[in-house]
């Protein structure tokens, strides 16, 4: 099994650009998460996601956008890139919400 | 509302015991704490699971008094592959399930 699997790695975007991050699971995990690291501070949560067709704001949902078609896969949308968006962006997932969750690699994003 | 507090670096030497607390006030009696590892370039990795008194697996023990205000991640006999940040994570109900990360404790194991 993959586990959490982040698409790209890597991405430079420009200002005012947008992109979606990508994340699928393949463990059939309820629950998906979205969170942003910024360099030495810990994990915030953007958006989470109990299950299909449903998606509920968390800390920092400003700037972001998320949908949840499919068990497996919780992509998150950058409309319009600023530089405050400029972090590590950590995709996981959950059997259920008191559960461990399992961790992608992350997406190392850069706005210049 | 729930908030968590951490040391923000410790610093140990092979095969010593550590000890990184977490002070979380305001927590729900049945929700879960729950400590993270993370190192460089990855994502972090479950470690321990606990709501109350002491629970040990293969790699760590979590202990938790019974006012719940606080718990400790306990590593014995550290090694230099220890070296990690290492996060706990609660979860408040009175926020709606809100998931609080902790800010993260830096470890560093010296030979």
């Amino acid at each position: 099994n993959a586990g959490v699997t982040q698409t790209p790695k890597f991405r430079i975007l420009k200002i005012g650009q947008s992109m979606t991050l990508q994340c699928a699971q393949d463990m059939n995990h309820n629950y998906m998460y979205w969170y942003r690291q910024d360099p030495g501070m810990g994990l915030k949560l953007i958006y989470y996601s109990v299950g299909a067709g449903i998606t509920d704001k968390g800390e920092v949902p400003n700037g972001y956008n998320v949908s949840r078609s499919t068990t497996e896969d919780f992509p998150l949308r950058l409309e319009l890139a600023a530089p405050s968006q400029t972090s590590v962006y950590f995709c996981a997932s959950s059997p259920g919400t008191a559960q461990p969750q399992h961790f992608g690699d992350g997406t190392r994003l850069s706005i210049l | 509302l729930a908030k968590t507090t951490q040391p923000i670096s410790m610093d140990s030497y092979e095969g010593q015991e550590v000890n990184i607390t977490c002070s979380h006030n305001n927590i729900a009696t049945n929700d879960y704490i729950t400590w993270y590892q993370q190192f460089p370039s990855q994502g972090p990795r479950f470690i321990i699971q606990g709501y109350k008194t002491k629970v040990t697996n293969e790699v760590a023990s979590l202990f938790i008094p019974a006012d719940r205000k606080s718990s400790t991640l306990s590593l014995p006999r550290v090694s230099l592959s220890d070296t990690a940040v290492y996060y706990c994570l609660v979860v408040d109900h009175n926020q709606g399930g809100k998931l609080i990360f902790g800010q993260g404790t830096e470890l560093s194991v010296k030979p």
